[in-house]
């Protein structure tokens, strides 16, 4: 089983920030990585899939990259609602595995 | 607009079983494979199952095989689980999630939640 590591666990910022978040895998996935957002008591939301496609209705400030080990999505400038857990999930072994999640909150 | 609306959580005995439902709508429901992910209170993802659009091919995480079976009736837009011989650790909420790609959930339910204690 292919393991994700995502860090930091947690990145204090401030609205209006760029906030770079990292996920390594413990062998290469490939491009077949995708990021998710997750707020408090909702369901995750796709944000980038296959490392660095945005997902339908996914603002531009949203961007992902990397290959094989390492991976991370960028959001070039924080908005109010970014403020989330972010999770890496790989799909290029079964079974699809996710990251610990990375918590980005206002500082 | 898609939407997928799951129930049948609730509380349950260890040992005991219990069945899900995601009703799916807003989409053509037999042109997509369906997964179930869950979420241990408080905790990460972690993929359950998934089936092929005609039902066909199931894949299953370790952890559950041989106790869940994940269906699907195409006719009635709706994706199950079975669960049977439920412990503690599979307490979680449970998504129903269209894929996009192969294993790139792109769209969620809002879970439901399966408490096993006794």
């Amino acid at each position: 089983e292919i393991v994700l590591t995502q860090s930091p666990a947690t990145l204090s910022l401030s609205p209006g920030e760029r906030a770079t978040l990292s996920c390594r895998a413990s062998q290469s996935v490939s491009s077949y990585l995708a990021w998710y957002q997750q707020k408090p008591g909702q369901a995750p939301r796709l944000l980038i899939y296959d490392a660095s496609n945005r997902a339908t209705g996914i603002p531009a400030r949203f961007s992902g990259s990397g290959s094989g080990t390492d991976f991370t999505l960028t959001i070039s400038s924080l908005e109010p609602e970014d403020f989330a857990v972010y999770y890496c999930q790989q799909r290029s072994n079964w079974p699809p595995t996710f990251g610990p999640g990375t918590k980005v909150d206002i500082k | 607009e898609v939407q997928l609306v799951e129930s049948g959580g609730g509380l349950v005995q260890p040992g005991g079983s219990l069945r899900l439902s995601c009703a799916a709508s807003g989409f053509t429901f037999s042109s997509y494979w369906m997964s179930w992910v869950r979420q241990a209170p408080g905790k990460g993802l972690e993929w359950v199952a998934n089936i092929k659009q005609d039902g066909s091919e199931k894949y299953y995480v370790d952890s559950v095989k041989g106790r869940f079976t994940i269906s699907r009736d195409n006719a009635k837009n709706s994706l199950y689980l079975q669960m049977n011989s439920l412990r503690a650790e599979d307490t979680a909420v449970y998504y129903c999630a269209r894929d996009g790609k192969w294993l790139v959930p792109s769209y969620w339910g809002q879970g439901t939640l399966v408490t096993v204690s006794s």
